[in-house]
């Protein structure tokens, strides 16, 4: 099976902190995506990127970046915690396109305080 | 408006009931459509896919109508353990987007 780890299930941070989220996937995926879901708001793509080094923009990337330096690996990054930051964080990988395969981390369930 | 519609629910049926949830989306050149399952405070699951044919596993219907861009779930036979969040979502190419999402709740 196809895992996605997720380095941290919960998580509280003080405004301002820097914080970093880490995301691996074990499947050779060259898709990785991110994240945010809030109630009532369902999920909302964060960034993503298809392979080694790239990264897209997603709908609300303000507030955050990423980094994949390796094809297992994507990290988001809250460049300055805010507390409508606080959220649950979810990491997904696929292959191919269309939509096929997508499997999600368990969460990190970040809270900004 | 929201690119991908949901019934806000709750849903609260008792066991043995049939549940249908409906969606709708904007995006006519959407291309894929799934079905996840949310379990409290869990990771989205992929349910089932849906195809224009409609499809079915087990107690579970899913229907496609591209002309009226709508999708829909049908639960037969409801059970307690079909209590979750479940999720509709349009994929175009790598674009996915979902659904808020519809609670249901199975009670005995």
């Amino acid at each position: 099976d196809v895992k996605v780890t997720q380095s941290s299930r919960y998580l509280v941070k003080r405004t301002g902190e820097k914080v970093f989220l880490e995301c691996v996937q074990d499947m050779d995926h060259e898709n990785m995506f991110w994240y945010r879901q809030d109630p009532g708001l369902g999920l909302r793509l964060i960034y993503f990127s298809y392979d080694v080094k790239m990264k897209e923009k997603g709908d609300i990337p303000e507030g955050y970046s990423v980094s994949r330096e390796k094809k297992e690996r994507f990290s988001l990054i809250l460049e300055s915690a805010s507390t409508n930051q606080t959220s649950m964080y979810l990491c997904a990988s696929s292959f191919g396109h269309g939509g096929y395969g997508y499997t999600f981390g368990s969460g990190t369930r970040l809270t900004v305080v | 408006r929201k690119e991908v519609e949901q019934d806000p629910g709750p849903f609260n049926v008792p066991e043995g009931a049939t549940v249908a949830f409906n969606c709708t989306y904007s995006n006519s050149a959407s291309q894929s459509f799934f079905w996840y399952r949310q379990d409290c405070r869990k990771e989205p699951k992929l349910l089932m896919s849906v195809y224009s044919s409609g499809n079915e596993d087990g107690r579970f219907t899913a229907q496609l109508n591209r002309a009226s861009q709508y999708i829909s779930l049908l639960i037969r036979d409801s059970k307690l353990s079909d209590s979750a969040t479940y999720l509709c979502v349009v994929a175009n190419y790598n674009d996915m987007r979902f659904g808020a999402g519809t609670r249901l709740t199975v009670k005995p």
